[in-house]
């Protein structure tokens, strides 16, 4: 299995905390991407980074924010939880080989109240 | 923009009986296929990709799936369902320009004993 943890694995929060999850991979891997699953949607990209410093926003990346100082780590920031971002967050990492497939995380769950 | 549409949020087969998960895509540019699986409480796991070559893609615990360029289709098969093959399943496309992949809502497979 591809080394990555995500933490926490559980969380409840109060609407307009903020709350930061991490993704920590061991595999160097360039890529590294956060989605949301809801039911009905599927996966939905939030936000990826193709490096150290380089981030990109994905198709519902609004409320959100990450950053990645080092290879390793690619941080999701909910800036004011709201009841919207109630969802299960998954981190996946790829390789710069284009033909590589994305490996997940075990996923947080994201509870908004 | 590029697009994953799966027929069938629930699909419930017998046990010994064929599997069928259907995936339609739409991509302007050749295709990277996906399909993964998930089982509750975990992350995605793939079970194959197509990237270029054979069009018939074989992968993990007896799944198969054809790529259908005629037909935007990357059905997913599995001649016999065993129990343990219940889960979410989940299609995915990239393009060859990019590394972003779009995912399905995803497709419940339940086994019937």
């Amino acid at each position: 299995d591809a080394g990555i943890t995500q933490s926490p694995r559980h969380k409840v929060t109060e609407t307009g905390t903020p709350v930061t999850l991490r993704c920590h991979q061991t595999e160097n891997h360039r890529y590294m991407y956060w989605y949301r699953q809801d039911p009905g949607h599927g996966l939905r990209l939030i936000h990826y980074s193709y490096g150290v410093k380089d981030t990109d926003k994905g198709e519902v990346s609004d409320g959100y924010s990450v950053s990645r100082s080092k290879t390793e780590d690619f941080l999701l920031t909910l800036e004011s939880a709201t009841s919207s971002q109630t969802s299960v967050y998954f981190c996946a990492i790829s390789d710069v080989d284009l033909n590589t497939e994305a490996f997940f995380g075990q996923g947080t769950r994201l509870t908004v109240v | 923009a590029q697009s994953v549409t799966q027929l069938g949020s629930h699909v419930s087969v017998s046990e010994g009986a064929l599997v069928l998960l259907r995936c339609n895509y739409s991509s302007s540019v050749p295709p990277y296929l996906f399909w993964y699986v998930q089982y509750p409480n975990q992350g995605l796991q793939l079970l194959l990709k197509y990237t270029t070559g054979a069009t018939l893609v074989k992968g993990i615990n007896g799944f198969e799936a054809e790529f259908k360029k005629s037909e935007t289709s990357f059905h997913l098969t599995k001649p016999s369902a065993h129990m343990s093959d219940a889960a979410e399943y989940f299609c995915a496309v990239t393009n060859t320009g990019g590394f972003k992949t779009i995912f399905g809502a995803g497709t419940r497979l339940f086994v019937k004993a």
